[in-house]
């Protein structure tokens, strides 16, 4: 299994700022994505961080809004830039484990963004 | 566009009953599937899994059954116990369980299980 911590666990923000989220797995992974759970909604993927280059984005999310940076192998950032109450969700990190299956993907903890 | 459907919201059930979740998908391209659990405060946790070249899979109390032709997955927990409530997601991806992360999920279905 992994542990994986994300940073802050929740914040409430003033519109038109922007949050930095961070996750921190203590295993070596091999992916890693950012989801977003909106308020009664299922969980929607954002990206895949891939380490040393740009974010692979899911329709609908551009890099200007959720800029994701991906350093090294257990340790990647979420952006929420230019925030508008719409953005208040769950953000969610998620990690592959190196050497294990598609179906051992671990979630993180979430961090409960609340926009004003 | 709601490719993976999770129709009811909740369910109650007893404990020591069956509790048994439904998931309902469109996309036919769709050959793997995932039931995830979740705790308030806490990220999901994987439950069980099946691929569409079988139509059951068990693990101790939860079995996943599949109908690809009614594009439709249920969830049985038996017996049911007060520990088991959480959200319960159905997850659903292409390419057979490798295209690592490409889950689409349902809305989730909230279980109590009553003591």
């Amino acid at each position: 299994s992994a542990v994986i911590s994300q940073k802050p666990s929740r914040d409430i923000c003033q519109r038109g700022t922007s949050l930095t989220i961070q996750c921190q797995v203590d295993s070596q992974v091999t992916m890693m994505f950012w989801y977003r759970q909106q308020p009664g909604q299922s969980l929607t993927l954002i990206a895949t961080a891939n380490q040393g280059s740009e974010a692979t984005y899911e329709s609908g999310f551009v890099i200007d809004k959720f800029p994701i940076s991906r350093p090294n192998l257990t340790f990647s950032t979420l952006t929420v830039s230019n925030m508008s109450p719409e953005d208040s969700s769950i953000y969610l990190c998620s990690v592959v484990l190196l050497g294990q299956g598609f179906d051992e993907q671990f979630f993180g903890p979430g961090t409960r963004l609340t926009v004003l | 566009d709601q490719q993976v459907k999770q129709n009811s919201p909740s369910l109650s059930v007893q404990e020591g009953r069956i509790s048994i979740l439904n998931c309902d998908y469109t996309n036919s391209m769709f050959d793997y599937f995932l039931w995830y659990k979740k705790y308030p405060a806490e990220g999901p946790t994987f439950l069980i899994s099946i691929s569409s070249i079988k139509d059951k899979n068990e693990d101790g109390r939860f079995t996943v059954f599949l109908n690809k032709s009614a594009k439709h997955l249920s969830l049985h927990i038996v017996p049911s116990q007060p520990g088991d409530s959480a959200v319960y997601f159905c997850a659903a991806s292409e390419g057979g369980g490798t295209s690592y992360g490409k889950l689409t999920f349902g809305q989730g279905t909230i279980l109590t299980v009553h003591p």
